[in-house]
């Protein structure tokens, strides 16, 4: 099994909808984040967490929300999906003890119409 | 902006050959990482370089740091197939007590049979 699972792994809905991504990780990290990807602009961060009550912003955090429900869990929430929301999303876990090393799930695709 | 560029953009090579990769950044680090991208997949972390230290060797890679000029190299030697991928660098800068990791745009990798 993933050690960082997200789903789903792809969706495609319309503008406007309410659309949740969900992410889990069994590696017992304390720290997880949500970055989106563009062809050609690399990962920007959207928000980070650093424990259960500690949810930052991120570079490019406007449209979206996220909930950290457990440790092990985090959620980001799209509330009214636009177009220019379509890329490639992923969550990343990492020891706030470590290296700095980050842990990817294997991405959400998300296709808003 | 993006703190990373990485240089060239797309690097096509033949079996057997060496692949260097670019990373410039902007401002000061705490280190630098680098990242493998198999398309559409999540990212995998290669290595990472902190900022006093100024080589680093980790099986057929060996990353470079040089922090007056800014800029990270990544060398695969005897490169196969399944190194074709995209390769990020990430720099970790310190921000407002947080330790954020800055993703570049990629170096895309086609390693020909």
């Amino acid at each position: 099994d993933a050690d960082v699972t997200q789903t789903p792994r792809n969706r495609i809905t319309k503008t406007g909808k309410r659309i949740m991504l969900e992410c889990s990780q069994t590696k017992g990290h304390d720290r997880m984040y949500w970055y989106r990807q563009d062809p050609g602009l690399g990962l920007r961060l959207i928000y980070y967490s650093f424990d259960v009550k500690d949810i930052n912003k991120g570079e490019i955090s406007d449209g979206y929300s996220v909930s950290r429900q457990a440790q092990a869990k985090f959620s980001l929430s799209l509330e009214s999906a636009i177009p220019n929301q379509t890329a490639l999303y992923f969550c990343a876990t990492r020891s706030g003890r470590g290296t700095g090393e980050l842990f990817f799930g294997e991405g959400s695709r998300l296709t808003v119409l | 902006s993006q703190q990373g560029e990485e240089d060239p953009q797309a690097l096509s090579i033949q079996e057997g050959e060496n692949a260097t990769m670019n990373c410039s950044y902007k401002t000061s680090i705490n280190n630098l990482q680098w990242y493998r991208q198999n398309s559409g997949r999540g990212l995998v972390h290669l290595i990472l370089i902190r900022s006093n230290e100024r080589e680093k060797h980790s099986g057929r890679l060996r990353v470079t740091l040089d922090t007056s000029k800014k800029s990270s190299s990544l060398l695969i030697t005897a490169s196969r197939a399944a190194d074709t991928a995209s390769y990020f660098c990430a720099t970790a800068v310190s921000s407002t007590g947080f330790q954020k990791l800055v993703f570049g745009t990629g170096t895309r990798l086609l390693v020909s049979p």
